[in-house]
């Protein structure tokens, strides 16, 4: 069966530093999406992506974080100068459409650590 | 805007035993609703759905849950437990008048399945 993968699984970087996230969608799948999920707390929405472009974002996605689609299978979350409270578990997710049943899956997630 | 609440951050039931893990929506009109599980170390994967068809959805490895419109709630349940049933499970929800396919999530019960 299909399914999103991301790398790595875990990602140790310094405060300041600038990390990249790797998704890889399922390949029929159009629609893209992060999610975060700080320990102890809630999966929250950071961004979602269509056609080449954001389509939605939530007010955690300021201008540190960017994403994009480098080639046709790459699905990418760059954090441009990571902060202590940026550590947290990141979670790809695609759909192949926008349809009522069309379902979102989930990756593993990487666990990034900001020392 | 949109939001649930799982009450119960932990639940413990001794194998064989009822499953009930409560979620409740706030919305003005009635949202698209998803119970999603997560085994450690794993991703987020879709137990059930609920998208304005049936109330009583039926979901994979034996669960169920029952959109209550006048209750506001979406519980999930399985009759009998089982140890492999040991995992994280999320309510979520997405937006189903303004076609926001973005999920909101709760914040998580922990279920724990006593031999």
């Amino acid at each position: 069966e299909p399914e999103v993968t991301q790398t790595p699984s875990h990602q140790v970087t310094q405060m300041g530093q600038e990390v990249i996230l790797r998704c890889v969608p399922i390949s029929n799948h159009l629609y893209f999406y992060w999610y975060r999920q700080i320990l102890g707390q809630k999966v929250e929405f950071l961004v979602s992506f269509y056609n080449n472009e954001i389509s939605e974002k939530s007010e955690i996605f300021d201008d540190q974080f960017s994403v994009e689609r480098p080639d046709g299978s790459n699905f990418t979350l760059k954090i441009r100068s990571t902060k202590l409270e940026d550590s947290a578990m990141y979670f790809c997710a695609s759909r192949v459409g926008q349809g009522l049943t069309d379902t979102q899956y989930f990756g593993p997630g990487t666990r990034l650590t900001v020392l | 805007a949109q939001s649930v609440t799982q009450l119960g951050s932990h639940v413990s039931v001794s194998e064989g035993a009822l499953v009930l893990l409560r979620c409740n929506y706030s919305s003005s009109v009635p949202p698209y609703l998803f119970w999603y599980v997560q085994y450690p170390n794993q991703g987020l994967q879709l137990l059930l759905k609920y998208t304005s068809a049936a109330t009583l959805v039926k979901g994979i490895n034996g669960f169920e849950a029952e959109f209550k419109k006048s209750e506001t709630s979406f519980h999930l349940t399985k009759p009998s437990a089982h140890m492999s049933d040991a995992a994280e499970y999320f309510c979520a929800v997405s937006d189903a008048n303004t076609g926001r396919r973005a999920l909101t999530f709760g914040s998580g019960t922990r279920l724990q399945v006593q031999p």
